[in-house]
């Protein structure tokens, strides 16, 4: 079964509106972290934002904001007036357990966002 | 960010022939990782590393064998390339941080013909 699921291939936005990228999580964890990353068409993977679990406000990174429903495991990234730079892939990952030692990251099949004009 | 490089950027080679890439970091990062990343696939980890000359296998190791001989270099060597293996490369670092947060490197295309 997906750890990580993120149910929108594909999204479009206008300029200057705001939008939400869906990600589901499936982990029997109490301790775990949840990150966001962007990839541009230029190829590089951007680190956006992190919540951890036990973390009790929605992580927050300029225009990038964290939904956090910890009961229907949901971590949902929320972008503020969106940019047609912020064209561009994104991807949703978990880390199990607690920080450190040898950490891999799950991560989502990603969503691919188009900011139009 | 951290300072993570890649090298080569680009590659083609034939089936058959061995292939070496490069990962090298200047963030002191104890861990690094290797992934590719393949349309439908999204990021799979191949290698990751958790000090010098501490290696384990992720879940597409297969083919593929790594070395870390020093903190700062992680390389990921195809033996025998395979068209199956073209793919791109990325390399990860993370630090002993509250969040392990992974940086990644500018990642490596690869083609084997």
């Amino acid at each position: 079964a997906q750890k990580i699921t993120q149910t929108q291939p594909g999204m479009f936005v206008q300029e200057k509106e705001a939008v939400t990228l869906d990600c589901t999580y499936d982990t029997s964890d109490q301790s775990y972290g949840l990150f966001w990353y962007k990839q541009p068409s230029s190829g590089e993977m951007i680190f956006l934002i992190y919540q951890g679990s036990y973390d009790e406000q929605n992580a927050t990174e300029g225009r990038y904001s964290l939904n956090f429903q910890k009961a229907r495991k949901s971590a949902n990234l929320v972008i503020s007036a969106s940019q047609l730079g912020d064209s561009a892939m994104y991807f949703c990952a978990m880390r199990e357990g607690n920080a450190g030692n040898n950490r891999k990251l799950i991560w989502g099949l990603g969503t691919s966002l188009a900011v139009n004009p | 960010d951290a300072g993570i490089t890649q090298s080569p950027r680009h590659k083609v080679t034939e089936t058959g022939t061995p292939v070496t890439l490069r990962c090298h970091q200047t963030e002191n990062h104890r861990y690094m990782y290797w992934y590719r990343q393949d349309p439908g696939h999204g990021l799979r980890l191949i290698h990751y590393s958790y000090g010098v000359k501490d290696t384990d296998k992720g879940e597409v190791s297969d083919g593929y064998s790594v070395s870390r001989s020093k903190t700062e270099d992680f390389l990921l060597t195809l033996e025998s390339a395979t068209s199956s293996q073209t793919s791109v490369y990325f390399c990860a670092s993370r630090g002993w941080g509250s969040t392990d947060t992974q940086y990644f490197g500018p990642g490596t295309r690869l083609t084997v013909l």
